[in-house]
């Protein structure tokens, strides 16, 4: 079975500009989430939805970053303008359901990894 | 959300058997407890999950403590494709990861 895709691999942007990543959850999975990845640091998550409502967006910075699951299955994360502290690996996620008790494996795709100058 | 200390890295004879600590002692009841792991350059990967008995699969083995404040992931035979950064999370009922820093894991040869 064909794994989380995402787009672009790598991306080099000057701060204050835009830029977007694109995801592909494996087939079926109800579930995607949106980590940040800092160097030195575990992935930190930013927005859990659920078919394409949001489930969990608290640590998403709302002023900069948005993302929509339009008919809950691919996905896209925004960020508009891009600060220096944004340089980090993005990595997209998803699972078969949402509500397993604590049992759901993730499945993560290989991430982008964003430079920002 | 339960907090976990990992200690920041472990070193490994290639073929030899490696035991993974993991404390979290803040853990709830009902929060089952995950290992993933990170190769470089890659995203992170599913090994094993419990809750409270010990677990086994063909990656790996799960020994939780009776109190569920601590678990050992172990590797029965580490390989060079076994370097990764090992995270131990625990997974509310929610389906959401809290990431540590892990443990990066280097095998040597």
């Amino acid at each position: 079975e064909a794994g989380v895709a995402q787009s672009p691999r790598y991306k080099i942007i000057e701060k204050r500009q835009s830029v977007a990543f694109w995801c592909n959850p494996i087939s079926g999975h109800a579930t995607l989430y949106w980590y940040q990845q800092i160097l030195g640091q575990g992935p930190k998550l930013l927005i859990q939805f659920q078919n394409n409502g949001v489930v969990d967006d608290s640590q998403l910075p709302k002023d900069r970053f948005s993302a929509e699951r339009l008919k809950g299955v691919d996905s896209t994360l925004k960020i508009q303008p891009a600060k220096l502290e944004d340089s980090a690996v993005y990595l997209c996620a998803s699972s078969l359901v949402w509500s397993s008790g604590g049992t759901d494996t993730q499945y993560f795709g290989p991430g982008t990894r964003l430079t920002v100058l | 959300d339960a907090k976990t200390t990992q200690p920041n890295s472990m070193e490994s004879n290639e073929e030899e058997p490696v035991h993974l600590p993991c404390n979290h002692s803040t853990i709830s009841g009902t929060d089952y407890i995950h290992w993933y792991r990170q190769l470089p350059s890659q995203g992170p990967e599913y090994v094993i999950h419990g809750l409270t008995s010990n677990v086994n699969n063909r990656m790996a083995s799960l020994a939780i403590a009776e109190d569920r404040k601590s678990s050992t992931l172990i590797l029965h035979r580490a390989t060079l494709r076994d370097a990764a950064v090992y995270y131990c999370i625990p997974m509310n009922t929610g389906n959401q990861f809290y990431f540590g820093t892990g443990t990066s894991l280097t095998v040597i040869p």
